[in-house]
């Protein structure tokens, strides 16, 4: 099994493009998540969905935006990207909310 | 406000030599605590949830117990390969697993 795929695994962006990181996954997870990971801090939880067509924001949302159309797959949309969003992105699934998240290997995006 | 702290911030260690990591959290309603290990470059990847105070949960080299303000990860004569970040992230809360984590241990076993 696959598990979570995030493309690309690397990007540079300028100042005020933007761009579109995939996730998906192939364990049929209800829950899906998306993170942050900046040097020397913990992971901040940016966008969650409990499913197709129902998305909420997390702790640092500011920036981004998320849909979720099919069960598989969360993007996270980076409008007007800042030098602050640069930082590592993390995906991850759970089947449900007592279940362990499972996780990606992650998008590292730099915008200078 | 949920908070996780965790200690040391890195650690270095000879093969064979045990020691613990600690993760303190501020939470109300704590639902579980995970600690994942995550290798350079890679995802963190899952190792245990604990639920309750007292409990605890083993896999190989690796114990973890937790208190009502605190989790330990021991480490039991650990190889090189168990040189990694080890994370810890709390759940509280109804509804969707919220994690809140804590900034990680950087351990590096030397052979």
């Amino acid at each position: 099994n696959a598990g979570v795929t995030q493309t690309p695994k690397f990007r540079i962006l300028k100042i005020g493009q933007s761009m579109t990181l995939q996730c998906a996954q192939d364990m049929n997870h209800n829950y899906m998540y998306w993170y942050r990971q900046d040097p020397g801090m913990g992971l901040k939880l940016i966008y969650y969905s409990v499913g197709a067509g129902i998305t909420d924001k997390g702790e640092v949302p500011n920036g981004y935006n998320v849909s979720r159309s099919t069960t598989e797959d969360f993007p996270l949309r980076l409008e007007l990207a800042a030098p602050s969003q640069t930082s590592v992105y993390f995906c991850a699934s759970s089947y449900s909310s007592f279940q362990p998240q499972h996780f990606g290997d992650g998008t590292r995006l730099s915008i200078l | 406000e949920d908070q996780v702290t965790q200690s040391p911030e890195a650690l270095r260690l000879q093969e064979g030599e045990s020691s613990s990591l600690n993760c303190s959290y501020t939470v109300s309603g704590l639902r579980g605590l995970f600690w994942y290990r995550q290798d350079p470059g890679k995802g963190p990847e899952f190792l245990f949830t604990l639920y309750s105070a007292g409990e605890e949960k083993e896999k190989e080299r690796l114990k973890a117990t937790l208190t009502k303000k605190e989790s330990f990860l021991h480490i039991t004569a650990p190889k090189p390969e168990d040189s990694a970040t080890y994370l810890c992230a709390v759940q509280a809360g109804q509804g969707a697993q919220k994690l809140v984590f804590g900034q990680g241990t950087r351990l590096t076993i030397n052979p």
